[in-house]
């Protein structure tokens, strides 16, 4: 099956710095990327997501990149603020209705005013 | 629109006994609902798929006897926690997929349950 390895496991920026977070996965069929952000307590909140045929895509300050060939892709959080805070989870799928979902570890941002 | 609600959102219960969550689809029809278990600062473990009208299937080492899963319609999943022990409290959250798209799964907003 699916495997999705996530690094680093937390990560400290200063407020308005940049935070990239890294994931690899192991299965080449997968072929879509959702990341994720999810606060204490709270259900996770779909921030952006890729597709295999693409390699870059933007949405303000956050963007994802993917390498199809090296099975790795990152997330990209610009300008960060103490609202990013959160722990961010990467995720791998085959496209399709009953596909799973397979999530990385986490990576706890934390930003610091 | 994409709203999923689980009900309860929080629930204590004794040894021994069973519960039952509810995760529905507000606003759209879901072919496909997925249970997630997260333990204290870890990640989402996935526990069963579920598609409408036929049986769960379990990711390796979930007992399906233990957590017994039910998608009796497009709009409702059940998941039953039976005989809980203290090592099942968890937060159990559920996501659905819309028929009508392709990759996106919808999140609930989860279920404490603490087992004493």
């Amino acid at each position: 099956g699916e495997n999705v390895e996530q690094h680093p496991s937390t990560l400290s920026v200063q407020e308005g710095d940049s935070a990239v977070i890294k994931c690899t996965y192991s299965d080449s069929a997968s072929n879509y990327f959702p990341w994720y952000k999810q606060e204490l307590g709270k259900r996770p909140q779909l921030i952006i997501d890729i597709r295999s045929n693409v390699g870059e895509k933007k949405d303000q300050r956050i963007a994802v990149t993917l390498n199809k060939t090296a099975k790795h892709f990152s997330l990209h959080i610009t300008e960060t603020q103490p609202e990013d805070s959160a722990v961010y989870f990467c995720a791998a799928s085959t496209s399709g209705g009953y596909q799973k979902v397979t999530f990385g570890t986490g990576t706890k941002l934390q930003v610091i005013p | 629109g994409a709203v999923v609600s689980q009900h309860p959102s929080w629930v204590i219960c004794k040894s021994g006994t069973s519960v039952k969550i509810e995760c529905r689809s507000l606003d759209f029809q879901a072919t496909t609902m997925f249970w997630y278990r997260q333990f204290p600062k870890q990640s989402l473990m996935l526990m069963a798929t579920s598609n409408e009208g036929s049986k769960a299937t379990y990711e390796q080492g979930v007992e399906k006897d233990k957590f017994l899963i039910n998608h009796a319609s497009l709009t409702l999943s059940t998941l039953t926690v039976t005989s809980a022990h203290p090592e099942d409290s968890s937060f159990y959250i559920c996501s659905a997929r819309d028929r009508g798209q392709v990759d996106e799964q919808y999140f609930g907003p989860g279920t404490r349950l603490t087992v004493t």
